[in-house]
């Protein structure tokens, strides 16, 4: 069964610092793997996915993720924090045929201090 | 161009009263699934429908609940006799038969 881990429940980062939320996944074979934000009282709203194309995936916002399938990772990083980034971020798992089923990881939530 | 509806935003029940939760997709897309969202935790799969179709009910309570998608109209999430553990967000998510979903703004459901 695929099953998501991310590690940190809750981060903080000072504004115009690296945001590095990590995200690893189980999986017999590569999957499809997704970023989503989510803000207080809103839905969820896709950052960028991975489904074997380049393993960088860039995605709004100045997100980006790395799959690495020898570390079964795909952390999510931005380069310079903004205080609009401050919401949960979901790591998710598909499958690759059949039901596009996602596993949802926790959610880290992350604080931006100014 | 829309994106997926939900309605109501906000839902109260007492318990034992019936709850229906409405998802009206994206337009082009033919695929449905619904998700819940307990306090402080991540979504779970709850059921994946096509229209008429359930293809994948394995994340739904065997009891109370149910899910339609009609030839028209909404899809449909339905908890009957409503118990204070249902108390939690419904979001509705659709895809085309393609990778990624968009989310709806979710329907929170309070039993009281």
């Amino acid at each position: 069964a695929q099953s998501v881990t991310q590690l940190g429940s809750h981060v903080s980062v000072s504004e115009g610092a690296l945001v590095l939320l990590r995200c690893n996944y189980s999986s017999s074979v590569p999957p499809y793997l997704f970023w989503y934000v989510q803000y207080p009282n809103q839905g969820l709203q896709l950052l960028l996915k991975y489904t074997s194309a380049a393993t960088l995936v860039k995605g709004i916002n100045g997100f980006e993720a790395e799959f690495k399938k020898s570390e079964t990772s795909f952390h999510l990083t931005k380069p310079s924090a903004h205080m609009s980034d401050a919401a949960e971020y979901f790591c998710a798992v598909s499958d690759r045929g059949g039901a596009q089923k996602l596993v949802f990881g926790q959610g880290t939530r992350l604080t931006i201090n100014p | 161009n829309a994106g997926v509806m939900q309605n109501p935003r906000h839902l109260v029940r007492r318990r034992g009263q019936e709850a229906r939760l409405r998802c009206s997709p994206m337009k082009g897309h033919s695929h449905v699934y619904w998700y819940r969202q307990l306090p402080e935790e991540g979504l779970k799969f709850m059921v994946y429908l096509q229209k008429e179709n359930i293809i994948d009910e394995s994340g739904m309570p065997k009891e109370r609940f149910s899910a339609e998608f009609p030839k028209e109209g909404p899809s449909i999430l339905r908890i009957q006799q409503v118990v204070r553990g249902d108390s939690a967000a419904y979001f509705c998510a659709s895809s085309p038969p393609s990778p990624g979903y968009t989310f709806g703004s979710g329907t929170r459901l309070t039993v009281v």
